[in-house]
Formats: C-alpha cells, sequence, structure tokens
C-alpha cells in the first residue's frame, strides 16, 4: 500500500541536541499529523496541521504544514530519553477516510 | 476512561486457518479504523466504518479479509485461509467523530498475527 517518504529513517543524537525529520507525499493533503510510536504500544497523536504554512508546537515538539501540502516537518528540541521512539507522519484529504503514514524515523538519543 | 482495547494481542497460526481478531472502541466513538503494520513501516489503512456502515474498505488487500461492526461498537477482522505474508501487526483505531473531516484516532495495542 501507499506509505509517505520520510527521512531519515533512523537517527542517533546526543542527549540535548535539536532533531529534524521531514516526510513528503506526492498527493496533496489536507491534514498531516505526527505521532510517536513506543515499543510494544500503538501510535500516539503528537501534533496535528490543518493548512499549508501552519506552524505549530506542543512543548519541545515543533512541526509545520509544508506550503505546496505535499510536505511536513517535525522538530524535536533538546532531546531527552524519553524522545526515543519512532516517529511517524501521516495525512488526510477531507472528504476522504483513509489516512495514509509515513514509514517511520528511529530516533535514538545517547545519554 | 478505557482505551481501544483488541484481541487477541498474540495469535499463532497454521496456513490456511481462519483468524478472527477483535477490536472494542473507545466507548461513544462513531468511527472505527483498521491498519496493518508490518515490521519497520507505518500502519496500512485497511478499512474504515462510521458506526455499523463499512464506508471504505479499499485498503482491504484481497477477498480473503473482511470485517464487520454490526452494532456499531465492537469490530471484527477475518481473514480466511491465512498465508504466511498476512503475519502483521494489526492495529485498530477508534475516534469520536465522522472521519471524512479530520479527528483524532486513538490506537489499540495490536493483535501480533503470525502464520506458520
Amino acid at each position: 500500500g501507499q506509505q509517505l517518504n520520510q527521512s531519515p529513517q533512523s537517527m542517533f543524537i546526543q542527549e540535548g541536541e535539536d532533531v529534524s525529520m521531514n516526510c513528503t507525499s506526492s498527493s496533496i493533503f489536507n491534514t498531516w499529523l505526527w505521532y510517536k510510536q513506543d515499543p510494544g504500544e500503538g501510535p500516539v497523536l503528537l501534533i496535528a496541521l490543518y493548512k499549508a504554512g501552519e506552524l505549530t508546537s506542543n512543548g519541545r515538539l515543533t512541526a509545520q504544514f509544508g506550503i505546496t501540502r505535499k510536505d511536513s516537518f517535525l522538530n524535536i528540541s533538546a532531546s531527552i530519553p524519553s524522545d526515543v521512539g519512532i516517529y511517524f507522519c501521516a495525512g488526510h484529504t477531507s472528504g476522504t477516510y483513509k489516512y495514509i503514514f509515513g514509514t517511520g524515523t528511529r530516533l535514538k538519543v545517547l545519554a | 476512561g478505557a482505551g481501544v482495547s483488541q484481541s487477541p494481542r498474540y495469535k499463532v497460526t497454521k496456513r490456511g486457518q481462519d483468524v478472527a481478531l477483535r477490536c472494542d472502541p473507545i466507548s461513544g466513538h462513531v468511527s472505527l479504523y483498521w491498519y496493518r503494520q508490518a515490521l519497520g513501516q507505518g500502519p496500512e489503512f485497511l478499512t474504515y466504518f462510521n458506526y455499523e456502515a463499512q464506508q471504505d474498505k479499499s485498503g482491504l488487500p484481497n477477498d480473503r479479509f473482511s470485517a464487520e461492526r454490526p452494532e456499531g461498537s465492537i469490530s471484527t477482522l477475518t481473514i480466511q485461509r491465512t498465508e504466511q505474508r498476512d503475519s502483521a501487526m494489526y492495529r485498530c483505531a477508534s475516534s469520536y467523530r465522522t472521519g471524512d473531516s479530520y479527528n483524532e484516532q486513538f490506537f489499540g495495542p495490536g493483535t501480533r498475527l503470525t502464520v506458520l
């Protein structure tokens, strides 16, 4: 099935560093979502974005809805060990029921 | 309150057997989604219910896969004549409102299916 492209696929960073990841699509979306998945758990919503150019923060997390509506970015500032996990983007088009998820970015934080 | 629950959490079956996976959404949630998540991949949409109506089944891989939600609450995903390629994590999610405009989905813990 269709999956959005996320990069990087995985990253190791030092505690305290900032992290950036992105997600691209060949299709336009009305809503972009960012989820975090911990081992053995289902994805949990971090941030939802509703219009092109929107910049939204949730604590140390900041996400942006790309101007072209075909991409989105997630930044994590001052990473801590509990940021470890897999981050997924997802896109949704109004009037449809299907959510398309990305391939994931695996984050590992070195203390 | 209770979140989305799924059962069984793990299922091992032999090729050719039928399996039924259950999802119990958050009480009062209108929308219910089924996803399949292969190892190392993101969730892949399978099907969507609005109450008891299956309004999108475009993600079901083939006719061995079916789903129902007869009373608009609990849902069952059934895979007939299982094949090894069906091995994956099957996740259910529910949301409060109708799904054609965005509203937050809450995911269950999943059922890990292994077909030998």
